[in-house]
């Protein structure tokens, strides 16, 4: 994608397993935002990060912003079945722009 | 509150038609903005309204137009439709706020598919 990606774009573990995901963008921004897609509760906003921040934690969620590198991961620890679900990151660029990344399906066993 | 409502869930259109959709914000909310979201292609910024008047745009053809009315309720139309218009349309509000806006608040969208 010319705008950034996301990995891996499928991810399966055990309820119980903490779960990362990786974000890259290619513009300059303004801050970061995780979202999750469901089929019950449709496009729902996690956590935003602004582009000074290093790292935020909100509940089981943990986002960590690397400027430098263009990158962002989310990590879910002590993943419930509940967690299953699209994710994904939208960026806000320069032109106030929410520009989303592909998404990863994470897929939580019982 | 109430959350972002979108209507109609459900549409199915032929080629060459046109569609028009429509979204209520969140009680409050003054900014209102349209995705596309299609498998190939991902979710993809449409335009965003704020007080009547359109505040950005994304890249997307001149068929694609929208508008917002003072109760900011927005519609959007997608005129002479094409195969490749079928998509899950979402809409999204953002709390009042004059500058950029941040967390959206997204509708369960309307999947519109073109025959």
């Amino acid at each position: 994608s010319q705008q950034g990606e996301e990995d891996p774009q499928a991810l399966s573990i055990q309820e119980g397993e903490n779960a990362t995901m990786n974000c890259s963008y290619k513009t300059s921004i303004n801050n970061l935002q995780w979202y999750r897609q469901n089929s019950g509760r449709g496009l729902v906003h996690l956590i935003l990060i602004r582009s000074n921040e290093r790292e935020k934690h909100s509940g089981r969620l943990r986002v960590t912003l690397d400027t430098s590198k263009k990158s962002s991961s989310l990590l879910i620890t002590a993943s419930r079945a509940a967690d299953t679900a699209s994710y994904f990151c939208a960026w806000m660029d320069s032109n106030y722009q929410l520009i989303w990344g592909a998404g990863t399906k994470l897929i939580i066993k019982p | 509150k109430a959350g972002v409502t979108q209507t109609p869930r459900y549409l199915i259109k032929t080629r060459g038609q046109q569609v028009t959709l429509s979204c209520s914000p969140i009680s409050g909310h003054r900014s209102v903005s349209w995705y596309q979201q299609t498998p190939g292609q991902g979710l993809q910024f449409l335009f965003e309204y704020f007080s009547e008047t359109q505040r950005n745009k994304g890249n997307f053809p001149g068929r694609f137009s929208g508008r917002q009315f003072s109760n900011s309720r927005s519609e959007m139309n997608v005129s002479t439709l094409e195969l490749g218009d079928s998509a899950l349309y979402l809409c999204a509000s953002s709390l009042p706020k004059i500058g950029p806006q941040e967390t959206q608040y997204f509708g369960p969208g309307t999947r519109l598919l073109v025959l």
